[in-house]
């Protein structure tokens, strides 16, 4: 089955600078990549996903790259503020499969 | 709005015996999961359902179970609670057959004594 591994597990960055998680994943047949926030108390919440006939997607101060000859993908944030401090999940599944095989979880801590 | 919901938020349970946590999505979708959530392992896949009465394993069910009577509920048992099974559950759903967003409650916290 698919394996997706994620680092750092843990990443603490200063307000305003930018912070990058990266996943790799095993299964070449993986075709969705999306990346989760799970603020404290909370349930998981997507913030951005990539499909696999795209290299990078962005969303305002968010961007995903994907390099499928690699497998890897990575989450970029710029400009990092204090509420963007939670735990963020990375995820693949293959196109047959509806499932999400998950990263092990970065937790991000912006710096005031 | 439609919502998941999973209930009871907060569980404590004895070694041995029988729990049922429930989750409840409005959002119709077909595709519904259970996780559970510990230190260092992310989230895992414990049972998934693609429909009403069609349900099936994940990588981590042993000693849990569930059944889907309806395209509301998949409720979650374990047969005979093990301390190993302390931790964070969600349950979660997504429309469709191909990758799209999951949609998880907000967690069940059950701690095996």
């Amino acid at each position: 089955g698919e394996n997706v591994e994620q680092h750092p597990s843990t990443l603490s960055v200063q307000e305003g600078d930018s912070a990058v998680i990266k996943c790799t994943y095993s299964d070449s047949a993986s075709n969705y990549f999306p990346w989760y926030k799970q603020e404290l108390g909370k349930g998981p919440q997507l913030i951005i996903d990539i499909r696999s006939n795209v290299g990078e997607k962005k969303d305002q101060r968010i961007a995903v790259t994907l390099n499928k000859t690699a497998k890897h993908f990575s989450l970029h944030i710029t400009e990092t503020q204090p509420e963007d401090s939670a735990v963020y999940f990375c995820a693949a599944s293959t196109g047959s499969a509806r499932q999400l095989t998950f990263g092990s979880g970065t937790q991000l801590t912006v710096l005031p | 709005d439609a919502e998941i919901t999973q209930s009871p938020r907060h569980k404590i349970t004895e070694t041995g015996r029988q729990v049922t946590l429930a989750c409840h999505q409005t959002w119709n979708h077909n595709n519904m999961f259970w996780y559970r959530q510990d230190l260092g392992h992310g989230l895992r896949l414990i049972h998934y359902s693609y429909g009403v009465h069609d349900t099936n394993k994940g990588e981590v069910s042993d000693g849990y179970s569930v059944s889907r009577s309806n395209t509301e509920d998949l409720p979650l048992t374990l047969e005979s609670a093990a301390s190993s099974q302390t931790s964070v559950y969600f349950c979660a759903s997504t429309e469709g057959t191909q990758g799209t967003e999951a949609f998880f409650g907000q967690g069940t916290r059950l701690t095996v004594v």
